[in-house]
């Protein structure tokens, strides 16, 4: 399995852009880094998944350089209920399930 | 389409005592997965289905710990008996293969041992 290391909490200001970096070193050639979004006394959401370069959807981007031994969700603008824990995983390509560490508690102030 | 559907919502019973979490997962998924998640913590795997057969319950504390998932569509979890340390929230999960990386929890069942 991947280490995972992302940061413990991160704050931000409303309409700011943030980037949560996840480092996962020994990533191996299959896997791919998803990052799944968890709001208070919900479960956690998948919200975006990539292998490499760049994915982009309606919630989110991660950006993937070439070694594939970080990688970074960039949340455009974020508002107050942007706030939860973001979760940095690398499942075993083709497997389930996901380990889940702590994530990153970000906090979205107005 | 439904969502994942946990009950109950809150549950709140003494130690000893004995409690179950019922799940329904979205309609043909074949993969269930059953996670606990501590305060402040990501969550913790216990059990995994694929259809009706458990294929890992290594993290499942199986003195006190037991689930089914009979015709392989929705799973009861159950803890007999309950003691202090089993407060937590207890999360069902599912997908449509093992192999997508892609899960859909469910909002999850609070239990609070007194």
């Amino acid at each position: 399995l991947a280490k995972i290391t992302q940061p413990i909490s991160m704050d931000s200001y409303e309409g700011q852009e943030v980037n949560i970096t996840c480092s996962h070193n020994n990533i191996a050639t299959n896997d791919y880094i998803t990052w799944y979004q968890q709001f208070p006394s919900q479960g956690p959401r998948f919200i975006i998944q990539g292998y490499k370069t760049k994915v982009t959807n309606e919630v989110a981007s991660l950006f993937i350089p070439a070694d594939r031994k970080s990688s970074t969700l960039s949340l455009p603008r974020v508002s107050l209920s942007d706030t939860a824990v973001y979760y940095c995983l690398v499942p075993p390509a083709g497997n389930t399930p996901l380990v889940f560490g702590k994530g990153t508690r970000l906090s979205v102030i107005a | 389409e439904a969502g994942v559907v946990q009950s109950p919502r809150y549950k709140i019973i003494e130690k000893k005592q004995p409690v179950a979490f019922w799940c329904n997962p979205i309609s043909g998924h074949n993969t269930l997965y059953w996670y606990l998640q501590n305060l402040g913590q990501g969550p913790e795997l216990l059990i995994r289905y694929e259809n009706e057969e458990a294929v890992d319950d290594s993290q499942l504390p199986k003195d006190r710990f037991s689930a089914e998932r009979l015709k392989g569509v929705d799973s009861t979890l159950k803890i007999q008996p309950a003691e202090l340390g089993d407060s937590a929230v207890y999360l069902c999960a599912s997908s449509r293969d093992r192999g997508t990386g892609e899960l859909f929890f469910g909002e999850g069942s609070r239990l609070t041992v007194l």
